[in-house]
């Protein structure tokens, strides 16, 4: 299982972009890199998920090199409400059947 | 917005009682999974399944048992509560099929042991 690195913590204000970048040296050439939210005393929801280059939906972007060792979610214009912790991880669904590993995550805090 | 119920959402119990959470989802998914977390801290697998009557345990030791008789339904029983089973208990589902492969998590069950 590729083990992935994120800062602990981020600090930001209204209408600020905010970029996570995770770190995972060892991803393997079946894993997909996902992202999770979760709130406090929420279970996580998934935001968006990629395997290469550039991934956009109505949450986020995933920006993924060519390398794939590293990562980065990108929120745009962040609020107070985005305030929470985020995940990356890396899974294999062929051979893990999907089991998620998280690690820390980081915990965005969003000010006024 | 996911179809995946927990409940109690908070229970509160004395060691030794038995115990059971439920977990239900109206999604069809064939897999379903328990996660168990702390406060602050990650989140861990307890116990996975692929379908009915597949149950395997996760990547952390737990002295809870499952069970998956129906498509849409895996409770969690533990036997005899003890004080260090006080967490928070995340039960999620997902499908085997194509397209984005994400986990739908349910609201959680915040379990104390007294």
């Amino acid at each position: 299982l590729a083990k992935t690195t994120q800062p602990i913590s981020m600090d930001s204000y209204e209408g600020q972009e905010v970029n996570i970048t995770c770190s995972h040296n060892n991803i393997a050439t079946n894993d997909y890199i996902t992202w999770y939210q979760q709130f406090p005393s929420q279970g996580p929801r998934f935001i968006i998920q990629g395997y290469k280059t550039k991934v956009t939906n109505e949450v986020a972007s995933l920006f993924i090199p060519a390398d794939r060792k590293s990562s980065t979610l990108s929120l745009p214009r962040v609020s107070l409400s985005d305030t929470a912790v985020y995940y990356c991880l890396v899974i294999d669904w062929g051979n893990q059947g999907g089991k998620l590993i998280f690690g820390q995550g980081t915990e965005l805090s969003v000010k006024p | 917005e996911a179809d995946i119920y927990q409940t109690p959402r908070y229970l509160v119990i004395g060691t030794g009682k038995k115990i059971t959470l439920e977990c239900s989802q109206t999604m069809g998914h064939d897999k379903m999974y328990w996660y168990q977390q702390d406060p602050g801290m990650e989140l861990h697998l307890i116990h996975y399944s692929y379908g009915v009557n597949s149950t395997e345990k996760g990547d952390l030791s737990s002295e809870s048992t499952v069970s998956r008789i129906r498509t849409e339904h895996f409770p969690l029983t533990l036997e005899s509560a003890r004080p260090s089973h006080t967490s928070q208990y995340l039960c999620a589902s997902s499908t085997s099929a194509g397209g984005a492969y994400e986990q739908y998590f349910g609201p959680g069950t915040r379990l104390t042991v007294t």
